[in-house]
């Protein structure tokens, strides 16, 4: 079993639609967690972080972590064909420093005007 | 501001040449790491800097080195390139927080 799972997808939906990301994972050790947005040929570009449990929201864009059930989630509201782009979720037991990120797959995200 | 920069953005190596991959940053960040990612793959990581001091992943090849001659650059050498070693390559930088990447260098082995 992999540390972190995340389907590739693709995902394709209608421009305005709200987005839904999952990862899950099996380390109980990870309490940062993180979603990268990385467009085809570039780098990731972090999107959101959150800590522990709980939502976090920024503009369209908002993050859920649920420790109990080792389950994250990225929700994208008013989705834009700017925002087709392969989203990774990444966690790591520790801020500071060096930090081990384990990354999931990435989900390929395609809205459609 | 690109704040985290790689050169070059793509880079074609022969089968067996040294290449050697740069990293800049202006964040000032003390860890600095080295990532690659194939296609429709996760990044894994090949080593870090903390500081100075350098840390290799176990399962990285020997084929991979890396050098960090001061706080702002990073390279990654690739002694003799193998056609598996086609991928793209990213440069991480983190202080307190998460990472933050460079745009990647796209490596094709020929």
């Amino acid at each position: 079993q992999k540390e972190v799972e995340q389907d590739p997808g693709p995902l394709s939906v209608p421009e305005g639609a709200i987005v839904s990301l999952n990862c899950t994972y099996s380390n109980s050790a990870f309490q940062y967690f993180m979603w990268y947005r990385q467009y085809s040929r570039k780098g990731p570009e972090l999107l959101m972080y959150t800590y522990s449990s709980g939502n976090k929201e920024d503009g369209r864009f908002t993050a859920q972590v649920d420790k109990s059930s080792k389950y994250i989630s990225l929700f994208i509201r008013d989705s834009q064909p700017s925002d087709s782009a392969t989203y990774l979720c990444a966690m790591t037991p520790n801020s500071g420093g060096y930090q081990k990120v384990t990354f999931g797959i990435g989900t390929k995200l395609q809205v459609i005007p | 501001d690109a704040m985290v920069i790689q050169n070059p953005r793509y880079q074609v190596t022969q089968f067996g040449k040294p290449v050697t991959l740069s990293c800049s940053q202006t964040l000032n960040h003390n860890v600095m790491y080295w990532y690659q990612q194939k296609s429709s793959q996760a990044p894994k990581l090949l080593f870090h800097y903390y500081d100075k001091d350098f840390n290799n992943e176990a399962d990285t090849p020997d084929n991979f080195q890396s050098r960090r001659p001061n706080t702002s650059f990073c390279f990654l050498d690739i002694r003799s390139p193998g056609l598996g070693d086609a991928a793209m390559y990213l440069c991480a930088t983190s202080r307190d927080s998460s990472a933050f990447f460079g745009q990647g260098t796209r490596l094709t082995v020929v």
